[in-house]
């Protein structure tokens, strides 16, 4: 198993709630990308976090936002749940050097259920 | 916009034969392939990677094509076993900003006994 860690395991929550989840990166790691993963599709790229700053964005609406901290740590953040929202949240750490990004690795995601 | 096109959906095999999974990527500034494979209830857990030099690269029993001219990248396992049988995604990116990490939809490798 990686050294990637996530909480909480499972949520659930109401339609309009608000909603954070976090994630533990790797030793070593100081990147964090965020995926959204729908029963029996790919995961879908959210954003990734890269010294504290968003690198990048997948076509998620402002409502969907993050933070990384000096850690490396992370937070998703959603805002005005819809059903839709219902998924598996997946990071996934990463070191970022000169030479490019390095393989990503999964930690074991958070059910969010929106009823 | 970019995108991955996995095929097939579902595949299975006996037990020995070999499996081939096929993606297809739009976005010509793609040069790291990664794979994943997603036993149920778990997480994804890079098995094999590929960057655009070379093209091809093995691994025991599991090997990746790339064919950057036609977009094409394949995955490749030898002497199916049970534990192959799983969830197992491709995906693309530009490894240089690796801003974005692009998935298919993923195939389900059953193996038969």
């Amino acid at each position: 198993e990686t050294g990637v860690t996530q909480s909480p395991t499972h949520l659930i929550k109401t339609r309009g709630q608000q909603v954070t989840l976090r994630c533990s990166s790797q030793s070593g790691h100081n990147t964090v990308s965020w995926y959204q993963q729908a029963l029996g599709q790919g995961p879908q790229f959210i954003f990734q976090y890269y010294r504290e700053e968003e690198n990048g964005r997948g076509n998620f609406p402002p409502r969907f936002s993050g933070l990384q901290f000096p850690n490396y740590s992370s937070e998703l953040n959603v805002n005005a749940l819809e059903l839709d929202d219902s998924a598996l949240y997946l990071c996934a750490s990463s070191s970022r050097l000169a030479g490019g990004l390095y393989e990503q690795y999964f930690g074991p995601g958070t059910r969010l259920t929106v009823t | 916009g970019e995108n991955v096109e996995q095929h097939p959906s579902t595949l299975s095999v006996q037990e020995g034969d070999s499996a081939v999974i096929k993606c297809t990527y739009s976005d010509s500034a793609s040069n790291y392939f990664p794979w994943y494979k997603q036993e149920l209830g778990k997480r994804p857990q890079l098995i094999i990677d590929i960057r655009s030099n070379v093209g091809e690269k093995k691994d025991q029993r599991i090997a990746v094509t790339l064919n950057k001219t036609a977009k094409h990248f394949s995955l490749h396992i030898t002497e199916t076993q049970p534990e192959d049988s799983a969830v197992y995604f491709c995906a693309a990116s530009d490894y240089s900003s690796a801003s974005k990490i692009i998935f298919g939809s993923g195939t389900r490798l059953s193996i038969r006994p």
